[in-house]
Parts: structure tokens; sequence; C-alpha cells
């Protein structure tokens, strides 16, 4: 087992409310990603991290906010959640080397958002 | 725009056939390749991968194929089994630090 735990899994707010959803890791891994799942679009990169406080955008982060403070736990914060953003949301953390980067990711079991 | 197309939504196979899984790319600087599987409720999780400087890979009824002049991939999965249902995703690995692209994605269903 990979050690990635998503909470919380199933969230249902409103539109305009703050919304953080976590990811923590047991297993001390450099990189670590925040996806999201939409029918018809697959998985695309909202935001990632490759080490403690260094983190970067990906193709959808307008919308989104992330931190990491410690190696364990990458954060991602919706500031005012809006319906667009209801979906599935997977972490990733990657396996890999410092130079080429990750190779292999392993998903969380995802946390459904539901903005109404 | 999509750097990684899965231009077929769906593949119906029935048991014991080969089910053919096809990924087209764009971008000539992807430098690994990778399948995961997806059923309902749970995260991704990874199948198989090549490397650009190969052109095949197998791993038991899994093999995956690179064809990199026509910027192609495919997973054949023989003898396909009803458990092989699922959503499979496949990903390119781009220059920067690891991050990948994935398709739309392919729902397999395999039927007895």
């Amino acid at each position: 087992d990979a050690g990635i735990t998503q909470s919380p899994r199933h969230k249902v707010t409103e539109t305009g409310t703050p919304v953080t959803l976590r990811c923590h890791q047991t297993e001390n891994h450099r990189y670590m990603y925040w996806y999201r799942q939409d029918p018809g679009h697959g998985l695309r990169l909202i935001h990632y991290s490759y080490g403690v406080k260094d983190t970067d955008k990906g193709e959808v982060s307008d919308g989104y906010s992330v931190s990491r403070s410690k190696t364990e736990d990458f954060l991602l914060t919706l500031e005012s959640a809006t319906s667009s953003q209801t979906s599935v949301y997977f972490c990733a953390i990657g396996l890999g080397d410092n130079y080429s980067g990750a190779n292999v990711l392993t998903f969380g079991a995802g946390s459904r958002l539901t903005v109404l | 725009d999509q750097q990684v197309k899965q231009n077929s939504p769906s593949l119906s196979v029935q048991e014991g056939r080969i089910s053919i899984l096809n990924c087209d790319y764009t971008n000539s600087m992807f430098d690994y390749f990778l399948w995961y599987k997806k059923y309902p409720a749970e995260g991704p999780t990874f199948l198989i991968s090549i490397s650009s400087i190969k052109d095949k890979n197998e791993d038991g009824r899994f093999t995956v194929f690179l064809n990199k002049s026509a910027k192609h991939l495919s997973l054949h999965i023989v003898p396909s089994q009803p458990g092989d249902s699922a959503v499979y995703f496949c990903a390119a690995r781009g220059s920067t630090l690891g991050r990948l692209y994935f398709g739309r994605g392919t729902q397999l269903t395999v039927w007895p």
C-alpha cells in the first residue's frame, strides 16, 4: 500500500465557501500532485510540489492554491468554491530520483467534492 | 490543447479475446509513457510503462507498444478477462519534474 490518505473523501458545500482538501503520505516522498477528474476530460493537473514549500502550477490551477509545510502533507484550497469545481480530486505521490523527477505516480482514493 | 489523446471513449471485448487500447500524443519531448487502470470509486493504479527508447514492454497479459515516428502507443491485453473491465488512462511524462499528461480515458468492458 502506498500510504496515501485523502480527506475528506466526500464533501458537499455551497458556492462561495472555502474548502480545503488534505493529502497525507506516510512514505516521505518528495513529489506530490493534485489532479482533478471530470467526465470527458480525464485527469488534469492542478498543482504539484517537489519539496517542502516548493510548489508550481499545473494546467488548471485557476481558483486553487496549495501549501506544503511538511513533507507528508499537501493541502489543496479552494478559496471560494464554484460549481465548476465540482469534481473528483486525486492526490498522487511520485517515485523518482532528484534528477529525473518522478516516474510512476501512486494515487490516493480520491475526494469527491460537490459545490451547490 | 490536449497533448495526449485517447480517441475511443469505450471498447467492448469478449472474454478470452484481445483488447487493444490506443493512444496518440503530440509532444515529441515526452520520454516515458504509462498506462493506468481505474475502477469506479477508486484512484487510478499503475499498470505498465515504457521508455521512449524502447518499442515494446511486456508484463504478463499486458503489452505496450510504442511507435515514436507515428507518436502512437497501444496497450494489448491478452486474454481479456471480465476483471479487466475498467477505465484505462494513457499518460506521458514531460520533462518538468515528472508531471504526467493524461488522456481522457477509454472504458473497457469485457463480457463473458
